[in-house]
């Protein structure tokens, strides 16, 4: 597509829920980022993909966290029995290729909030 | 292991007056910097970005960062603030060994009339 797209923009959950949040990176994107972004806090990294393959998972919090892109596009980060302090803004972003010089492009993100 | 600092978490300027929001770095290889802005529940935005070319770099709605490597600094400045400029600010770090990107915690510009 033409941007970042990410689903659903707003997810009310109560607490011991899971959740599955959605992205679509520019179409042709390489690289493919998730943040979580506390209010008033800057974007945390959390995890990047190149194509399909998982190169970094160390921003991820604990084990219910968990992120996939099985065909290279399309990445889905999935919170498992959420908490309260899940509770964030999640953005994702993509860039062109792999390559710590090129710019991140973001989503509008997904508002997370667990009751 | 890469990391940002930015020295200020809030700035108020009057409209008219220089903008300087001021970020220092860390970063084990040669780093590319950017700026980042994000306008209340907006995305964020690129103002613009260093990859060892100019050390001065201009960016859109007329910011620009200087990098200074003996410094570890990438000050983002404005000769003249304008109102629609009040957002939050964010310096980026990565480099070419482990391609991660790492914000800053922010610092929130405002602009009084």
């Amino acid at each position: 597509g033409a941007g970042v797209s990410q689903s659903p923009r707003y997810k009310v959950t109560k607490r011991g829920q899971d959740v599955a949040l959605r992205c679509d990176p520019i179409s042709g994107h390489v690289s493919l980022y998730w943040y979580r972004q506390a209010l008033g806090q800057g974007p945390e990294f959390l995890t990047y993909f190149n194509y399909e393959a998982q190169q970094d998972k160390s921003g991820l919090p604990n084990d219910r966290f968990s992120a996939e892109r099985p065909e290279g596009s399309i990445s889905t980060l999935t919170i498992q029995r959420t908490e309260q302090r899940d509770s964030a803004m999640y953005r994702c972003a993509s860039s062109a290729v792999p390559s710590g010089a090129n710019v991140l492009t973001f989503g509008a993100g997904s508002r997370l909030t667990v009751l | 292991a890469q990391s940002v600092t930015q020295l200020d978490s809030h700035v108020s300027v009057s409209e008219g007056t220089p903008v300087l929001l001021r970020c220092n770095y860390s970063s084990s290889y040669s780093p590319s910097l950017f700026w980042y802005v994000q306008h209340p529940n907006k995305g964020l935005q690129l103002l613009l970005k260093y990859t060892s070319a100019a050390t001065l770099v201009k960016g859109i709605n007329g910011f620009e960062a200087e990098f200074k490597k003996s410094e570890t600094s990438f000050h983002l400045t404005k000769p003249s603030a304008h109102m629609s400029d009040a957002a939050e600010y964010f310096c980026v770090v990565s480099d070419s060994g482990t391609y991660k990107y790492i914000f800053g915690t922010g610092t929130r510009l405002k602009v009084l009339a």
